[in-house]
């Protein structure tokens, strides 16, 4: 099993603060995707990262994967409460079928 | 996209009972996993749901335990058998239209307590 540690495990900020989220392994990867879980719903899909050094946008959210494909980093700038939420990072392996994921970074932003 | 629910979103069940869990789509879906994700613990992959044959195993899970169906396109259940309080989790089951490489969907996941 390909392990993926996130760091910090919990992080509580501001309105306004900016963060970064880790998301680091010993494995390579096919490709890294982060998702967003609210308390009582199913994590959802915020992006996929495919290509070594990779930086991808979403607003205020910015994804880059490692040139070595081993880690991946999640910036968000001017935190909001909706931004309140628990990330995961998943690694897919190079064989393509297996999907595994970090413990997670629980995020909270107070107004 | 695909909108998923589970049924029941919560249940508390004594030791040695048995749960079934069941997951419905909107549309016909080509792969459905289930998952598991402890407190504190990362989404672990149960297991594979195939449409018309065994589902297929991760390491660690075993079918006696978690027995799993999939009559068709659109429908899955898992069983949660002999439950002891290491099964307390929430499952979730999960939709995608080919690989685990593609975009999966999570439904909104069943919170399994075991007293």
């Amino acid at each position: 099993t390909q392990l993926l540690e996130q760091s910090p495990q919990f992080l509580s900020i501001q309105e306004g603060e900016n963060l970064t989220v880790y998301c680091n392994s010993s494995s390579v990867f096919s490709s890294l995707q982060w998702y967003r879980q609210e308390p009582g719903e199913g994590p959802v899909l915020l992006v996929t990262v495919v290509t070594g050094g990779e930086v991808k946008k979403l607003k205020r959210l910015t994804f880059q994967f490692g040139d070595a494909r081993k880690d991946s980093s999640l910036h968000i700038t001017a935190a909001q409460p909706g931004d309140t939420g628990l990330y995961l990072c998943a690694g897919v392996s190079n064989s393509g079928y297996a999907l595994n994921f970090g413990k997670g970074t629980s995020l909270l932003v107070t107004p | 996209s695909a909108v998923i629910s589970q049924k029941p979103s919560r249940d508390i069940c004594q030791r040695g009972t048995s749960l079934t869990i069941q997951c419905q789509v909107d549309s016909q879906v080509t792969m459905m996993f289930w998952y598991r994700q402890q407190p504190g613990q990362s989404l672990t992959l149960i297991a594979t749901a195939n449409q018309g044959s065994e589902a297929t195993y991760e390491s660690g899970f075993v079918i006696d335990k978690f027995p799993i169906s999939r009559p068709n396109l659109t429908f899955s259940t898992l069983t949660v058998s002999n439950m002891s309080p290491e099964d307390s989790s929430i499952y979730l089951c999960s939709v995608g239209h080919g690989r685990l490489t593609d975009t999966q969907y999570f439904g909104p996941g069943t919170r399994l307590t075991v007293l």
